[in-house]
């Protein structure tokens, strides 16, 4: 079946503008997760949804910062009065995080945001 | 989790082996030794996991030390397209929660 897509793959923006970035995961995972990878930089989690229960958003940088998952399926993370520092690809995965197994993430191609 | 080691470059002829290493000399009991590789431009890729028994699979091999401070990730015969950055993983549970990716090995597959 389909893989996790991401849109859009590349986002140009000016500072201090909103942007929005989405995930669709593959059909029944029902966990996701969102990371960042700024450039030269390993990957920095963000936030995790595991089906309806609150999601960590431990690894959120700030409260520009935020994301929902709508209908258990679908994700957005959403960036407020983008900053320069924001620049890096962000990438969603998905898991189908059955309980007492093993429990691969699968990731997307990922969205390269570029903060003018 | 426990902390991960791992040479930051390594360079392999095409159709040899890899050997790539990671130390995670703090390493508890229950703590599974993930592997993942990032091909450039890419997410990052699943390749296998372990927790004191060696394992293969299609991909790759695993081998962990009998004291499980370190592990070897073995591709058989490198390919060009083998090429990546190779990220050791050591964590505690099954899989439910997010990853922590350090700095990993970039393998440069040579012709």
């Amino acid at each position: 079946g389909a893989g996790v897509s991401q849109s859009p793959s590349n986002k140009v923006t000016e500072k201090g503008k909103d942007v929005e970035l989405r995930c669709d995961p593959i059909s029944g995972h029902t966990a996701l997760y969102w990371y960042r990878q700024s450039l030269g930089q390993g990957l920095e989690f963000l936030i995790y949804f595991q089906g309806n229960s609150a999601p960590d958003k431990s690894g959120l940088p700030s409260d520009r910062f935020s994301a929902e998952r709508t209908g258990g399926s679908v994700s957005t993370l959403t960036i407020q009065r983008t900053q320069q520092e924001d620049s890096a690809v962000y990438l969603c995965a998905s898991s189908s995080n059955r309980a007492g197994a093993h429990n691969e993430q699968f990731f997307g191609p990922g969205t390269r945001l570029t903060v003018l | 989790d426990a902390k991960t080691t791992q040479p930051t470059s390594m360079d392999c002829a095409e159709g040899r082996a890899a050997n790539l290493p990671c130390n995670h000399s703090t390493i508890s009991g229950n703590e599974y030794v993930y592997w993942y590789r990032q091909i450039h431009s890419q997410g990052p890729q699943y390749i296998i996991h372990g927790l004191k028994n060696n394992e293969t699979n299609e991909m790759a091999s695993l081998i962990i030390t009998e004291d499980r401070k370190s592990s070897t990730l073995i591709l058989p015969h490198a390919t060009l397209r083998d090429t990546a950055v190779y990220y050791c993983i050591v964590r505690f549970d099954t899989g439910r929660r997010a990853l922590t990716f350090g700095s990993g090995t970039r393998l440069q597959v040579q012709p």
